[in-house]
């Protein structure tokens, strides 16, 4: 079974930073494109980074670029989002999602499985 | 503000048929590039529901149906039971930002 589990949030202020993990299970992760995608309260979803299998391609939405880091370690079946100056437009939850397998990454796919997300708040 | 705009809500009495559209432009939807859909129950993460503009993942039931044409995208649901009261949303590409992939707005389904 493919399970996702992100955790790493919490309340921390402007201009401060966090780092969110995201264990992965059930899957040959060194296989697959990962990505983050984030929700505020009560708004809908945004696409915020996407790393490829090895890490050669990495994208990031307009909205995080420079600040957000996305990385990844498949000996540890790991993904990564450091962020540093963090805003508080930055509040949300934030789901580590799966591409489907490709043999490439994939520049136009959808999110196959999905986390249970982890709430950043940033506040002061 | 997203490129693609759906509907901020639509309602429907059990067993009734309700549908949910997907507006974008050229530069996505338009230009070819598939479409997507997410079922995101109340305080749950999204599900995929509709991959390729109308190709459903094993599990999803065929009450949920996708089409594609021109600039939208719609997403159907036949036979509305309670349990499809949910938060809907389209997901494709867009060739115009810099960030490849670009979610709808999103749509709140009721079930009166």
């Amino acid at each position: 079974e493919v399970q996702l589990v992100e955790s790493g949030g919490g309340l921390v202020k402007p201009g401060g930073s966090l780092r969110l993990s995201c264990a992965a299970s059930g899957f040959t992760f060194s296989s697959y494109s990962m990505n983050w995608v984030r929700q505020a309260p009560g708004k809908g979803l945004e696409w915020v980074s996407s790393i490829s299998s090895s890490s050669s391609y990495i994208y990031y939405a307009d909205s995080v670029k420079g600040r957000f880091t996305i990385s990844r370690d498949n000996a540890k079946n790991s993904l990564y989002l450091q962020m540093n100056s963090l805003r508080a437009e930055d509040t949300a939850v934030y789901y580590c999602a799966r591409d489907p397998p490709r043999g490439y990454y994939d520049i136009l796919t959808y999110f196959d499985y999905w986390g249970q997300g982890t709430l950043v708040t940033v506040s002061s | 503000q997203s490129v693609l705009t759906q509907p901020p809500s639509v309602s429907g009495a059990p067993g009734q048929r309700v549908t949910i559209s997907c507006t974008g432009s050229s530069s996505n939807i338009g230009a070819g590039y598939d479409v997507h859909w997410y079922q995101q129950l109340p305080g749950t993460a999204p599900k995929l529901l509709i991959y390729g503009n109308s190709n459903r993942p094993s599990g999803v039931p065929d009450r949920f149906s996708g089409s594609k044409s021109g600039t939208s995208a719609s997403l159907a649901i036949t036979g509305l039971q309670a349990e499809d009261e949910a938060d809907y949303y389209c997901q494709s590409y867009d060739s115009s930002l810099s960030g490849p992939r670009v979610f709808g707005t999103g749509t709140k389904v009721t079930v009166l």
